[in-house]
């Protein structure tokens, strides 16, 4: 059965840095035919794909327009997890992150629990 | 982006009811439309997928239809475990965009 876990901090100031893990369980983040997806929510900004990893002989990584400047996104294969890293937060980063798992067939099927993130002083 | 729209944007229904949740794509998404559920504080799962295949353990009750721009999901007979919001996703072009959501409430 594939399991995510989310770990990080709920509070982060702004202008520093957002730091969360996902470890997974149950699957490879080295897999060849899944990739590894942070998604987040919040009540203006709806479900917001931030980006992924996924390992095609080589690894390939894929960030959202949005946040392409300040995301950065870390399989760890050591550790089975990823990792992501958002820059210079603000409050407008305030949300509910998601790691979840992309099918080979492009499904969303497997959520980690989530880790709500606040920005504030 | 491909823009997903849902109608309504909340429904009040009571157990037993036939319930109805639209999503519209700003383009063709051809069969590649998803639903999620979700309940408060939990994770969106996954409903339905490429339109109308029901993810293991969902109950029949639940339906998808439509194609290209237009979808539909379907409770045939609203239950209590149903209430919540649902989205739909389209993972036909990235990013995969999602709807706005439908709280389906009491």
């Amino acid at each position: 059965q594939v399991q995510l876990q989310q770990s990080g901090p709920g509070l982060v100031k702004p202008s520093q840095t957002l730091s969360l893990t996902c470890a997974i369980s149950g699957d490879s983040v080295s897999s060849n035919s899944a990739s590894w997806n942070w998604i987040r929510q919040s009540p203006s900004r709806g479900l917001e794909w931030l980006g992924k990893a996924y390992y095609r002989s080589k690894w390939y990584i894929e960030y959202a327009p949005s946040v392409k400047s300040r995301l950065t996104l870390n399989p760890d294969t050591s550790k089975n997890q990823f990792s992501l890293q958002l820059d210079s937060v603000t409050d407008e980063d305030t949300a509910v992150y998601y790691c979840v798992r992309l099918t080979g067939e492009g499904l969303l099927d497997i959520w980690g629990q989530g880790t709500p993130v606040t920005v504030s002083s | 982006d491909i823009q997903m729209t849902q109608s309504p944007s909340s429904l009040s229904a009571s157990v037993g009811d036939r319930v109805s949740i639209t999503c519209r794509a700003s383009q063709s998404v051809s069969n590649h439309l998803n639903w999620f559920q979700q309940k408060p504080g939990k994770a969106p799962e996954l409903l339905i997928y490429t339109v109308s295949s029901l993810q293991s353990g969902v109950p029949s009750r639940f339906s998808g239809s439509g194609s290209g721009t237009e979808f539909t999901l379907t409770i045939s007979s609203l239950q209590v475990d149903d209430f919540g919001t649902y989205f739909c996703q389209q993972s036909h072009t990235a990013p995969h965009t999602f709807g706005q959501g439908t709280k389906v409430e009491s």
